[in-house]
């Protein structure tokens, strides 16, 4: 079974620059998370999507940030402008409904200089 | 809101010593719980999960509880390797299917 693709796996910008990140899920995964994980810290929950519809954007900062899952299956989260707090890793994982674990990616490591 | 607190790091331990780490929740509802690992340039893997109250999840050697009088779902192992050496995040699936996750413990062990 294939895992949770993200894309890509390493981005260095300049702040006040965009940037975007891609993820597909493991195909049949009804719910897709974006998570921010700074250095030394746990992840923390950006977005999370049921299908295509968003279910949790509580800690969305959207001034900046957006995300899209069209067709309830990828997803792009977008940054624009990035500023130097933005620096983290950027994970996506998917679930199933009920009691199960969300299955993560490898992350995008993002450095904004 | 629902969150997870774990103990902090980093741990150092020596080849065969006893780990524990702790965690305790606080949720509404009942949450399924969960401790992931991230070894060294890898993505975060489920290590093991339990779903309900008295419930022990197990894994490579790894136990945790799911204690809901104490709301705690500690980890242990019985004797650790150096293999083992990675950051451990204990994590909760609330009830809106939200994952939580805690701060991490680093673990070093050495030979």
């Amino acid at each position: 079974e294939a895992g949770v693709a993200q894309s890509p796996r390493y981005k260095i910008i300049e702040k006040r620059q965009s940037v975007a990140f891609w993820c597909n899920p493991i195909s049949g995964h009804a719910t897709l998370y974006w998570y921010q994980q700074i250095l030394g810290q746990g992840p923390k929950l950006l977005i999370q999507f049921q299908n295509n519809g968003v279910v949790d954007d509580s800690q969305l900062p959207k001034d900046r940030f957006s995300a899209e899952r069209l067709k309830g299956v990828d997803s792009t989260l977008k940054i624009q402008p990035a500023k130097l707090e933005d620096s983290a890793v950027y994970l996506c994982a998917s679930s199933l409904e009920g009691n199960t674990e969300a299955f993560f990616g490898q992350g995008t490591r993002l450095t904004v200089v | 809101g629902d969150s997870v607190t774990q103990m902090e790091g980093p741990v150092t331990l020596s080849e065969e010593a006893f780990l524990t780490i702790n965690c305790t929740y606080t949720a509404t509802g009942y949450p399924s719980l969960f401790w992931y690992v991230q070894y060294p340039g890898e993505g975060l893997q489920l290590l093991l999960k339990a779903t309900k109250a008295d419930d022990k999840g197990s894994n490579k050697g790894f136990e945790a509880t799911y204690r809901k009088e104490t709301t705690s779902f500690h980890l242990e192992k019985g004797s650790v390797q150096v293999s083992d050496s990675a950051v451990y995040f204990c994590a909760l699936r609330a009830t809106g299917n939200q994952f939580y996750f805690g701060t991490g413990t680093s673990l070093t062990v050495i030979p």
